[in-house]
């Protein structure tokens, strides 16, 4: 079974310039998630998907930080524009329905602002 | 106040050594679950083992097990036989709510393991 695959590996942006990451979760999952792990912190939860509907998105910067998740399946997460503190990894999370105990993480992508 | 406390931000062991890293957690939920998670210089979270609020007994997955204390609210990991490949962040986490509720992870500030030979 394949895991949860992003996209890209690693990103190098000036600030004020847009950036868009790509999650596809595992087949069959019916929740997804997007967390920013600060260097030397742990990962926090930026939104959470049910299907295509959005769970929570409290901590999302919703002046700048944008998320879909089309179809349910693959999702986006777009910041525009940048800042310096976004510099972070993106992890995007899957779980499938009714074990959300589950959650299988890919391999992030590494923003860096400069 | 932080739902997630890690109080080590380093440990260093030697090989073939046991090792505990402590997490202490606070909720006012009675349905919750802790779990630990590895992360090795390449960023991957790996998960290791999970303890439900209501289970009876600690959880344990092959060198891992995991001393649950609920009237203390820690959910310590315990690492036997220390191996060169455990140097790695561990980061402890805590999901509030009924397992089937789909709630995000809360996670602690970690705690990088030192493995030596």
């Amino acid at each position: 079974e394949a895991g949860v695959a992003q996209s890209p590996r690693y990103k190098i942006i000036e600030k004020r310039q847009s950036v868009a990451f790509w999650c596809n979760p595992i087949s069959g999952h019916a929740t997804l998630y997007w967390y920013q792990q600060i260097l030397g912190q742990g990962p926090k939860l930026l939104i959470q998907f049910q299907n295509n509907g959005v769970v929570d998105d409290s901590q999302l910067p919703k002046d700048r930080f944008s998320a879909e998740r089309l179809k349910g399946v693959d999702s986006t997460l777009k910041i525009q524009p940048a800042k310096l503190e976004d510099s972070a990894v993106y992890l995007c999370a899957s779980s499938p329905r009714g074990r959300a105990y589950e959650q299988y993480f890919g391999p992030g992508t590494r923003l860096t602002v400069t | 106040a932080q739902k997630i406390t890690q109080t080590q931000p380093g440990m260093f062991v030697q090989e073939k050594e046991a090792v505990t890293l402590d997490c202490t957690y606070d909720t006012s939920d009675p349905s919750y679950g802790l779990f630990w998670y590895k992360q090795p210089s390449s960023g991957e979270m790996i998960f290791l083992i999970y303890q439900g609020s209501y289970d009876q007994q600690n959880a344990t997955e092959g060198r891992y097990s995991l001393n649950f204390q609920k009237a203390r609210k820690s959910a310590n990991l315990v690492i036997s036989a220390s191996q060169l490949g455990d140097s790695a962040m561990y980061f402890c986490a805590m999901r509030e709510g009924l397992a089937q509720a789909g709630t995000a992870l809360i996670f602690g500030k970690g705690t990088t393991l030192s493995v030596s030979s």
